[in-house]
């Protein structure tokens, strides 16, 4: 079952932060959220994971709220490129199985 | 380094016939997922080795699904016989032993059945 809920869809204009939003109450003390993305007709690509501190890479920022309850991952200059469908998981590290909800289908407009 | 490695990209089948595909993991990455993802949802999880060993077979119909992983490298995933249910798209992904949310994902299989 997903342990997330994220909205349907979003857009964003382009060059502007795209902030994805998602909503984990459920999770554990020991569990991770991971952000991966799925371009059309590509398979899902991982964009970064985080515990409980903010993280950053080259891709993007995760935001983790105080009490781990919900996250947002940050595209701080969205690109064309950028539009995909966001999916926000979370996973005991090491765990077996990647469970993929339905995700943030984010549209950069021109 | 080369990624997951998929193939055919495109498969059309008639309904009750059979048909593989190919996975070939990256290089030294012990884990190798099979998904299926039908338009419009998420992945879904198959089947998932540790080297040549099944770890859960949980998702998998195994009255017409079959997966296996010879020599702990590449990966077949066959069906039969097909149905209509059965069209999706169809993903390898592999990853480092123990770090099995980071993935790599490979671009997948197209299956059409009618």
């Amino acid at each position: 079952d997903a342990k997330t809920t994220q909205p349907p869809s979003m857009d964003c204009a382009e060059g502007r932060a795209a902030n994805l939003p998602c909503n984990h109450s459920t999770i554990s003390g020991n569990e991770y959220v991971y952000w991966y993305r799925q371009i059309h007709s590509q398979g899902p690509q991982y964009i970064i994971h985080g515990l409980k501190n903010n993280e950053t890479n080259e891709m993007a920022s995760l935001i983790i709220t105080e009490d781990r309850k919900s996250s947002t991952l940050i595209l701080p200059h969205a690109t064309l490129r950028d539009t995909a469908v966001y999916y926000c998981i979370v996973i005991g590290h090491g765990a077996n199985n990647l469970f993929f909800g339905t995700g943030t289908r984010l549209t950069v407009i021109p | 380094e080369a990624g997951v490695a998929q193939s055919p990209r495109y498969k059309i089948i008639e309904k009750r016939q059979s048909v593989a595909f190919w996975c070939n993991p990256i290089s030294g990455h012990a884990t190798l997922y099979w998904y299926q993802q039908i338009l419009g949802q998420g992945p879904k999880l198959l089947i998932q080795f540790q080297n040549n060993g099944v770890v859960d077979d949980s998702q998998l119909p195994k009255d017409r699904f079959s997966a296996e992983r010879l020599k702990g490298v590449d990966s077949t995933l066959k069906i039969q016989p097909a149905k209509l249910e059965d069209s999706a798209v169809y993903l390898c992904a592999s990853s480092r032993q123990g770090l099995s949310a980071e993935a790599f994902f490979g671009q997948g299989t197209r299956l059409t059945v009618v």
